[in-house]
């Protein structure tokens, strides 16, 4: 089963709001990294939060991490038709193998 | 510039016909993974390279086969590939120390496999 499981799976929005997206995983972790994926193309590093950290900022994107209730939140404000794409959390099990797990990731959509 | 690159980008090949996509990666990175990607169920990991020499299966290496003879170079081969594989495949390579957890991955562009 996935570690990652984002929440909404599709997220429609107008130019200019706030997108919130939700990760909730399962086992303990490390770090917890987000990533972008362009419609058909390789997917792009944004963040990486680490698990003693609960808020991490990087231009217009700020992350949540709260390892008590297993969940990670990507909010992009001031949205823009070019963050248009997918979101997908991943992490890795403590315990586990050296593996990056990714989630089934958000659709974002950004209306004009 | 830096890349993980992926060839080909398109393939259409039929059922039993042996291929190899090659990955390249000019950042000197320790470990490499191969995903795939289907609708409905996400990246899933085929293999994994932590260095040179060193191979390991992720969740689905089922019909896949790897090799890491050089360290910038991480080959993905399909003996006898089935429709089942039909699939879209990624690349990726890191620089992690001693977990993959500590870093970015780098994607290559995909390559859009078709088994007829």
């Amino acid at each position: 089963s996935q570690q990652g499981e984002e929440d909404p799976q599709a997220l429609s929005i107008q130019e200019g709001e706030n997108a919130t997206m939700n990760c909730s995983y399962k086992t303990s972790i490390n770090n917890l990294q987000w990533y972008r994926q362009n419609s058909g193309r390789g997917l792009v590093h944004l963040i990486l939060i680490r698990s003693n950290e609960r808020e991490k900022h990087s231009g217009r994107l700020r992350v949540t991490l709260d390892t008590s209730k297993k969940s990670s939140s990507l909010l992009i404000t001031a949205s823009r038709a070019a963050d248009t794409a997918s979101y997908f959390c991943a992490t890795v099990v403590l315990q586990g193998a050296q593996k990056l797990v990714f989630g089934q990731g958000t659709r974002l959509t950004i209306n004009p | 510039e830096a890349q993980v690159t992926q060839n080909p980008r398109y393939l259409i090949t039929v059922t039993g016909k042996k291929l190899t996509v090659t990955c390249s990666q000019n950042m000197n990175h320790e470990y490499m993974s191969w995903y795939r990607q289907d609708p409905g169920l996400g990246l899933r990991q085929i293999y994994y390279s932590m260095n040179v020499e060193v191979t390991d299966k992720g969740d689905v290496p089922e019909g896949y086969k790897v090799s890491r003879k050089e360290k910038r170079n991480f080959p993905l081969i399909l003996e006898s590939p089935s429709p089942n594989q039909t699939s879209l495949y990624f690349c990726a390579s890191g620089h992690h120390g001693t977990s993959v957890s500590n870093g970015e991955l780098f994607f290559g562009e995909g390559s859009r496999l078709t088994v007829l």
